[in-house]
């Protein structure tokens, strides 16, 4: 079954650091997001990607955020300077169509970041 | 602030029992409304979506929508132990995007 992969699984960084987080949705999907869940709290959106181009973003995807499609295959989330807050499970996502009418949004596993 | 409100639990439920659980939301122009199970430490995993107002079931679930109550159930029938998880209530609340509004999840325990 196509699943949605994400590497590191867990990442230790110094605050100020930069961190880039990876992730390769399924492939013939079109639409590619990032979700963050702070340990104990809501799934957070932070971002939708859609013809090479942000298409909605929320506050939280500040300057320090940045989202890149290198190739064919990788959807990368990069944070330039991280701060302790920047803490938390990030979770990559993909579907096929507008996941809001399919339903069919295929979370991956998620990379864990602890900033320390 | 458009919000999505659950009650964060737990929710105890003998194995073979009906679960309900239940969401609120903030935003009456609120378009879909999802169902996730996650798992501890795991990532969210799709159980069901609805768009219209009344009962769409699949299997041992049944999602219920009422927009004039802006109210959004999950019934699990015969509950199993393996339904044991934190189920998250998301909604889109914005037309034309993709942006998910989750709520903080109800937690469910199935007592054997």
């Amino acid at each position: 079954e196509p699943e949605v992969t994400q590497t590191p699984s867990h990442q230790v960084t110094q605050m100020g650091q930069e961190v880039i987080l990876r992730c390769v949705p399924i492939s013939n999907h079109l639409y590619f997001y990032w979700y963050r869940q702070i340990l104990g709290q809501k799934v957070e959106f932070l971002v939708s990607f859609y013809n090479n181009e942000i298409s909605e973003k929320s506050e939280i995807f500040d300057d320090q955020f940045s989202v890149e499609r290198p190739d064919g295959s990788n959807f990368t989330l990069k944070i330039r300077s991280t701060k302790l807050e920047d803490s938390a499970m990030y979770f990559c996502a993909s579907s096929a169509g507008l996941a809001t009418n399919t339903g069919e949004l295929f979370f991956g596993e998620g990379s864990r970041l602890t900033v320390l | 602030q458009k919000e999505v409100e659950q009650n964060s639990g737990p929710l105890s439920v003998p194995e073979g029992a009906i679960a309900s659980l239940n969401c609120t939301y903030s935003d009456r122009g609120s378009q879909s409304f999802f169902w996730y199970r996650q798992y501890s430490g795991k990532s969210p995993e799709l159980i069901m979506f609805i768009y219209s107002n009344g009962d769409k079931e699949d299997g041992r679930f049944t999602a219920q929508l009422n927009k004039a109550s802006q109210y959004v159930s999950l019934l699990i029938r015969d509950s199993q132990p393996s339904d044991s998880a934190t189920y998250l209530c998301a909604v889109n609340t914005d037309f034309g995007n993709e942006k998910l509004t989750f709520g903080t999840g109800t937690r469910l325990t199935i007592i054997p």
